[in-house]
């Protein structure tokens, strides 16, 4: 139990392309998910915190306008980057709490962006 | 100061030995406790999980918690090359307004070779 399935896996586009992300929670419901950006041989940096019906909350750095975030359903959490650029490169995860009280997250197999 | 820190390694080990992997923090609010595992090119399993200080097992794997000394660690017994990967401590405190938000250790890789 407690599936996230993240898609697509792998995205390869133009610079100046936005890019939309599917988070998805297969068998449980999820008010709170979250999303990470990770680079090569670092941890997880959280980007946002998504919450269904209501905005995002944003981690410190984080431009809202360029990471667009949004929870419409308690299965379904979509991550835009808008007017992508190559710095905008990188291994994007997200991940979802299952269960009411505190449960651990779990994670989707993330998303691989790479902008030419 | 890193709130959580962990020894990016990397740490070899021959097949069968005993692996331990630590993590110290600073955080006296952090009440949840895991162990993330996670692959080249894929998303961190989690692989255990302690609320507040103690012991817990699950097969080969044993979590330990010790708060008086902020420091965490996870044992792996009989490793196997397939336990190759980086694994990840990860906390969180109880409650307030970063109740979930994770926070995470650099991550250490390990190889385990036949």
């Amino acid at each position: 139990g407690a599936v996230v399935s993240q898609h697509p896996s792998r995205v390869i586009c133009k610079s100046g392309t936005s890019v939309k992300i599917e988070c998805r929670s297969l068998d449980f419901q999820a008010t709170t998910m979250f999303w990470y950006r990770q680079f090569p041989k670092q941890s997880l940096m959280l980007m946002a915190t998504s919450n269904e019906g209501s905005k995002a909350t944003y981690e410190q750095g984080v431009e809202k306008d360029k990471f667009l975030i949004n929870h419409a359903s308690l299965t379904l959490s979509t991550l835009t980057v808008t007017s992508a650029h190559p710095e905008d490169s990188s291994f994007y995860i997200c991940s979802a709490n299952p269960g009411t009280g505190y449960q651990p997250q779990h994670f989707g197999d993330g998303t691989r962006l790479s902008i030419l | 100061q890193k709130e959580v820190e962990q020894d990016p390694g990397p740490l070899s080990v021959p097949e069968g030995a005993i692996v331990s992997l630590n993590c110290t923090y600073s955080n006296s609010a952090f009440q949840y406790f895991m162990w993330y595992r996670q692959y080249s090119r894929k998303g961190p399993e989690l692989l255990m999980y302690t609320y507040s200080s103690g012991n817990k097992e699950d097969g080969r794997f044993t979590a330990q918690v010790d708060k008086s000394s902020k420091y965490i660690s996870l044992f792996i017994r009989d490793s196997q090359p397939s336990d190759s990967a980086t694994y990840l401590c990860a906390m969180t405190r109880e409650g307030g307004t970063s109740y979930g938000k994770l926070t995470f250790g650099q991550g250490t890789i390990l190889t385990v070779h036949p």
